[in-house]
């Protein structure tokens, strides 16, 4: 049972460099999603993915890209990494679109320090 | 202003306590609510979800949803230590379809 699984789960980045955060899921779940969790912020919703070949901005995308390589994969990258972008990220998915209340599913998270 | 404003706590209560955590919201077409719980460096999972105005129970929890006052409530009776975790709470709907709008959430810490 597999579920969500995002790697890395631990990275220091440096400020300028990129990196790529990878996600896949084994549910064939159409909806994808990457958030970021922040103290005091909650999670934020970064980019969406409501199905193969589609992704839409969230609450907070700036500095971000994100591609959906086919149903499993959503990856999200950061071009050049800033400290304001340290925090822990997760990827998600669900059936269809989260908000009909189909259950969203959350992967363990990854833990990002720029520096 | 957020669109979901929860109470960050931290709440700490003994064993067996009845908890209450409240969220407003100030979206009018969010029609779907959510409770997630986080257990400490893990991923949110899915507690309880309501649609529309309403109580729904689940064993020892109980998801209370007032959109005329817009009050998103979770109560936990009879709580136990392995309740100690962040709630989040959750709406969706109308042109946020198919997104969460997360509150900050509340970390909860019930002592033996």
């Amino acid at each position: 049972n597999a579920g969500v699984t995002q790697t890395p789960k631990f990275q220091v980045l440096k400020t300028g460099q990129s990196m790529t955060l990878q996600c896949a899921q084994d549910m064939n779940h159409n909806s994808m999603y990457w958030y970021r969790q922040d103290p005091g912020m909650g999670l934020r919703l970064i980019y969406y993915s409501a199905s193969e070949g589609t992704t839409d901005k969230g609450e907070v995308p700036n500095g971000y890209n994100v591609s959906r390589l086919n149903k499993r994969e959503f990856s999200l990258r950061l071009e050049s990494a800033a400290p304001s972008q340290t925090s822990v990220y997760f990827c998600a998915s669900s059936p269809v679109g989260g908000g009909s209340g189909n259950t969203i599913y959350f992967g363990e998270g990854s833990w990002l320090t720029v520096v | 202003q957020k669109e979901v404003e929860q109470d960050p706590g931290p709440l700490s209560v003994p064993e067996g306590a009845i908890v209450s955590l409240n969220c407003t919201y100030s979206n009018s077409a969010f029609q779907y609510f959510m409770w997630y719980r986080q257990y400490s460096r893990k991923g949110p999972e899915l507690l309880m979800y309501t649609y529309s105005s309403g109580n729904k129970e689940d064993g020892r929890f109980t998801a209370q949803v007032d959109k005329s006052s817009k009050y998103i409530s979770l109560f936990i009776r009879d709580s136990q230590p392995s309740d100690s975790a962040t709630y989040l709470c959750a709406g969706a709907g109308g042109t946020s379809y198919g997104k969460l709008t997360f509150g900050q959430g509340t970390i909860l810490t019930v002592h033996p």
